[in-house]
């Protein structure tokens, strides 16, 4: 059974850097056959895609996070991991980690992350 | 960027209603759209893809059709289990979810 979970701290400091880790479990993430990805949604609000990324290491952003965006893989580890900097207010969302073939087929719990001082 | 807008961004039903949403992409998409739904707290599920097909487990009074622009989410016998929000995704190019539709009770 494929399972994600999301782990990270759920406080950051406006201007500092967002970081949560997605680990799989129940599936290799070598697998050439799906993507990984990022989506959040701010309390109250709609869901955003945020980004993807192939095994290989191909990423995907949403062009309007791109320039703070980076998402990574460790295959060895079996997980991908988001960074965000420069966050403020506007960044303050539920974090989900998601396979993606097309769809977003399977999805972690979610972690919410807080930008506040 | 391709966006996908929803309509309405509210639908207030009652329990055996037909039930119609839909989602206009910016541009044309062929069939390159999901529907997940979404209830208070909970993870978004997948319902829909590729316009059309239900994905397993899902009931079949959820249905969808469309291709290019236009798309449509009908529930055809609105059950209590389904109020609830439901968000359009493409996939032609990147991915990108509409606005949301929440289905309140009437």
């Amino acid at each position: 059974q494929l399972q994600l979970q999301e782990s990270g701290p759920g406080l950051v400091k406006p201007s500092e850097t967002l970081s949560l880790t997605c680990t799989v479990s129940g599936d290799s993430i070598n697998n050439s056959s799906f993507y990984w990805g990022w989506i959040r949604q701010p309390p109250g609000k709609g869901l955003e895609w945020v980004g993807s990324i192939y095994y290989s290491g191909n990423t995907y952003y949403n062009p309007s996070l791109k320039s703070r965006v980076t998402i990574s893989v460790d295959t060895s580890k079996n997980q991908f991991s988001l960074r965000l900097t420069s966050v403020t207010a506007a960044d303050t969302a539920v974090y989900y980690c998601a396979r993606t073939t097309v769809t977003f087929d399977y999805w972690g719990q979610g972690t919410l992350v807080t930008v506040s001082s | 960027d391709i966006q996908m807008t929803q309509s309405p961004s509210t639908l207030s039903a009652s329990v055996g209603d037909r039930v119609t949403i839909t989602c206009r992409a910016s541009q044309s998409i062929s069939n390159w759209l999901a529907w997940y739904q979404q209830k208070p707290g909970k993870v978004p599920k997948l319902l829909i893809y590729r316009a059309s097909n239900l994905e397993d487990g899902v009931p079949s009074r959820f249905s969808g059709s469309g291709s290019g622009t236009e798309f449509t989410l009908t529930i055809s016998s609105l059950q209590p289990d389904d109020f609830a929000t439901y968000y359009c995704q493409q996939y032609n190019s990147y991915w990108t979810f509409g606005q949301g539709t929440k289905v309140e009770i009437k």
